[in-house]
C-alpha cells in the first residue's frame, strides 16, 4: 500500500535560519507531488508541484523553493526564513493521469519562524 | 483558472441533524473532478468523496453525499444524521484535466468551512 511520510512534525525557526522540509512517498511510482500552506485557521495554498524528478512548478513567488532530487521524494527549503513563512506545511501526492482518484497527504509540519 | 469558493466560513449544527456544506466552483475544463476534505484539529486531511465531472449521479459514501449541480457549478457537501466527530474544517477542491499532456492535474482548494457538532 502507498505511504507518505513528512518530518519533521513541528519545527521552531529564528528568522533568517535555512528551512530544509522532506517529504517521501512509498508504494508508488512516478506520483505527482504537492506542497501546500496552510495559515492558521484558513485554507491550502498551493506553492509547488512537480510531475517528475526535476520538474518543478511554482504557483506563487515566495521566499521558498522546492526540489525533486529522487522519483518519490520532495524537498521545501528557504535559505533564510522570514516571519511570514510561519504556517502549516502540507506534502501530498497523487497518481499521475488518474482524474478520479484522490490526493492524499502527509501528516504536516507545523513552522514557528520566531 | 481554476477557483473554488466556500462561502461559509463557519457552520452549527445539532447532533443528528443533517447539514450542508455549500462550494461553487469555476473553471473553463470540460474534464475535472471535485474532492472533499476533512480536516479535524489534528491537521491531518481525510478524505470523505469524490465527484467527476461526467458522472450523471451525485456521489455518496456512508453519510456523505454530494450534491452536484453542473450548470450552477456547485458541489455542495451534504453530511446526514451528524456526528460530534464530524466537528472539523471541511474543505472542496477541484482537479483540472491534463496539463501539457503531462498527466498532472492542479488541486485546487477553497478557503474551507468549520463544523461544529453540537450535543
Amino acid at each position: 500500500s502507498q505511504t507518505i511520510h513528512q518530518w519533521p512534525a513541528t519545527l521552531v525557526q529564528p528568522v533568517g535560519s535555512p528551512l530544509s522540509l522532506e517529504c517521501t512517498v512509498e508504494g508508488t511510482s512516478n506520483p505527482n507531488l504537492y506542497w501546500y500552506r496552510q495559515a492558521a485557521g484558513r485554507g491550502l495554498q498551493l506553492l509547488f508541484y512537480s510531475v517528475g524528478i526535476g520538474q518543478i512548478s511554482s504557483e506563487v513567488p515566495q521566499n521558498l523553493s522546492a526540489s525533486r532530487p529522487q522519483d518519490r521524494q520532495f524537498i521545501l527549503s528557504s535559505k533564510k526564513l522570514l516571519l511570514s513563512d510561519s504556517g502549516f506545511y502540507l506534502c501530498a501526492w497523487s497518481q499521475a493521469g488518474k482524474m478520479n482518484t484522490e490526493a492524499f497527504f502527509g501528516q504536516g509540519t507545523r513552522l514557528t519562524v520566531v | 483558472a481554476q477557483k473554488i469558493t466556500q462561502t461559509q466560513p463557519g457552520m452549527f449544527v445539532q447532533e443528528k441533524e443533517a447539514v450542508t456544506l455549500d462550494c461553487t466552483y469555476d473553471t473553463s475544463d470540460q474534464s475535472y473532478g471535485l474532492f472533499w476534505y476533512k480536516q479535524p484539529s489534528s491537521g491531518e486531511m481525510i478524505f470523505l468523496i469524490y465527484q467527476g465531472s461526467y458522472d450523471e449521479q451525485n456521489a455518496t459514501e456512508g453519510r456523505y453525499s454530494l450534491n452536484f449541480q453542473k450548470a450552477r457549478k456547485s458541489a455542495n457537501l451534504v453530511i446526514s444524521a451528524s456526528q460530534l466527530g464530524d466537528s472539523a474544517m471541511y474543505f472542496c477542491a477541484m482537479r483540472g484535466y491534463y496539463l501539457m499532456n503531462t498527466g498532472f492535474q492542479k488541486l485546487v482548494f477553497g478557503t474551507g468551512t468549520r463544523l461544529l457538532v453540537s450535543p
